[in-house]
């Protein structure tokens, strides 16, 4: 089982549409969380950092439940500018930034 | 402020052949991974270096893969020999410090490796 699972998608959604993207992760040990955004054919950035109380940026909203070690990240609104690969990221302290495998999102006109 | 820079972007090599990538981080960034992203997965690493020491090289192939760190600053990653398996993207990243809570990996955008 990989240490970061997410779901496989690819998702492919309407412009104006709300989608969610799942995200487990198997170290109970994990201190930091993260979605990163790849674009096609271009290197992955940091979309947002996820903590515990959940937190909110513009459309984009990301939760953590460290119980059942899950992650999501909620698209309000979807442009066709969102569609990318989403990467979920665990960070373990003193370690390294564990990446899962990636969901493709398709925004569609 | 400059990012990560890789060099080259692109590369094509016969199998069997040697190759190496390089990597200068962004100053300042004392921790330097190296990850291969393989079509349609997340990056996967193969070396992590906390200034010039490489604290992590559990996941690098040893037989064929080396990389070094000389002076604690930029980084070379060479495979030699290549093999057609090795074909994927090589991705450097930089982080500040080992801290929890808000450490961010910056990416450079990567050399892509062709192997035939």
């Amino acid at each position: 089982r990989k240490e970061v699972e997410q779901d496989p998608g690819p998702f492919n959604v309407p412009e104006g549409a709300t989608v969610a993207f799942n995200c487990t992760y198997s170290n109970s040990a994990s201190q930091s969380f993260f979605w990163y955004r790849q674009d096609c054919r271009k290197e992955p950035k940091l979309l947002m950092s996820v903590y515990s109380s959940g937190n909110e940026d513009g459309r984009f909203t990301a939760q953590l439940n460290r119980a059942s070690q899950y992650i999501s990240l909620l698209i309000r609104d979807s442009k066709l500018s969102d569609s990318a690969t989403y990467l979920c990221v665990v960070y373990n302290y003193g370690q390294n930034f564990v990446f899962g495998p990636g969901t493709r999102l398709s925004v569609l006109p | 402020e400059a990012g990560v820079v890789q060099s080259p972007r692109y590369k094509i090599i016969e199998k069997k052949q040697p190759v190496a990538f390089w990597c200068n981080p962004i100053s300042g960034h004392n921790t330097l991974y190296w990850y291969r992203q393989n079509l349609g997965q997340g990056p996967e690493l193969l070396i992590r270096y906390e200034n010039e020491e490489a604290v992590d090289d559990s996941q690098l192939p040893k037989d064929r893969f080396s990389a070094e760190r000389l002076k604690g600053v930029d980084s070379t990653l060479k495979i030699q020999p290549a093999e057609l398996g090795d074909s994927a993207v090589y991705l450097c990243a930089s982080s500040f410090g080992q801290g929890a809570g808000g450490t961010e990996a910056f990416f450079g955008q990567g050399t892509r490796l062709t192997v035939v």
